[in-house]
């Protein structure tokens, strides 16, 4: 178990729906990381939050968007969906400070399948 | 961050040590390197971390030579169970300021 809890676990929604992944970080991690991967396609980076502010941006469509909340949680929002987006979304937490910090601990991730 | 290249796929029989070695040409200074190793369906592990020379835990090596410039993920008596993909990532001595990319990896089959 990584610490990092990531809900639901699966999602099965229409295309032009929306849909909301929450992910809760380790405790005392200020930084959080998604990352969507399709099937048998590497990690794709989409953002990342250092204590409630965007710190990094990859890949991200337009139609997603996330945010980091005071107690640290996070979502990740995705909207108009398109059969395309089904995937399986990663969030990762890490402690973030200004120091040594480069292992990140990764949730069991949420499969989206959008129909 | 710097690019890294590695081998798409390699096959090793069980018992076998098993080495993975990835590319990372333009690493900067303060770059350190890192691999995870992930399952279907299941999100990233660390696995080690090292800076230069020899990192070792209990579960593998990683060599790293003078220039830097390369790395080996050595992988002792490999089983069944570390049919995985293994990922390099080369980054500052602060992930939190910087994208954690993972590249393509390198799927790994253990044969029985």
């Amino acid at each position: 178990d990584s610490g990092v809890t990531q809900t639901p676990k699966h999602l099965i929604t229409a295309t032009g729906q929306r849909v909301t992944l929450r992910c809760s970080p380790r405790s005392g991690d200020l930084s959080v990381y998604w990352y969507q991967q399709s099937l048998d396609q590497g990690l794709q980076f989409l953002i990342q939050y250092y204590n409630g502010e965007e710190r990094a941006k990859g890949n991200i469509l337009e139609r997603f968007s996330a945010q980091q909340f005071p107690d640290l949680h996070s979502e990740l929002n995705l909207s108009s969906l398109e059969l395309g987006d089904s995937a399986l979304y990663f969030c990762a937490s890490s402690v973030g400070e200004d120091r040594w910090d480069t292992e990140a601990f990764f949730g069991q991730g949420t499969r989206l399948t959008v129909v | 961050l710097a690019k890294t290249t590695q081998p798409i796929s390699m096959d090793s029989y069980e018992g076998q040590e098993v080495n993975i070695t990835c590319s990372h040409n333009n690493i900067a200074t303060n770059d350190y390197i890192t691999w995870y190793q992930q399952f279907p369906s299941q999100g990233p592990r660390f696995i080690i971390q090292g800076y230069k020379t020899k990192v070792t835990n209990e579960v593998a090596s990683l060599f790293i030579p003078a220039d830097r410039k390369s790395s080996t993920l050595s992988l002792p008596r490999v089983s069944l169970s570390d049919t995985a993909v293994y990922y390099c990532l080369v980054g500052g001595a602060n992930f939190g300021n910087e994208k954690l990319t993972f590249g393509t990896g390198t799927r790994l089959t253990i044969i029985p």
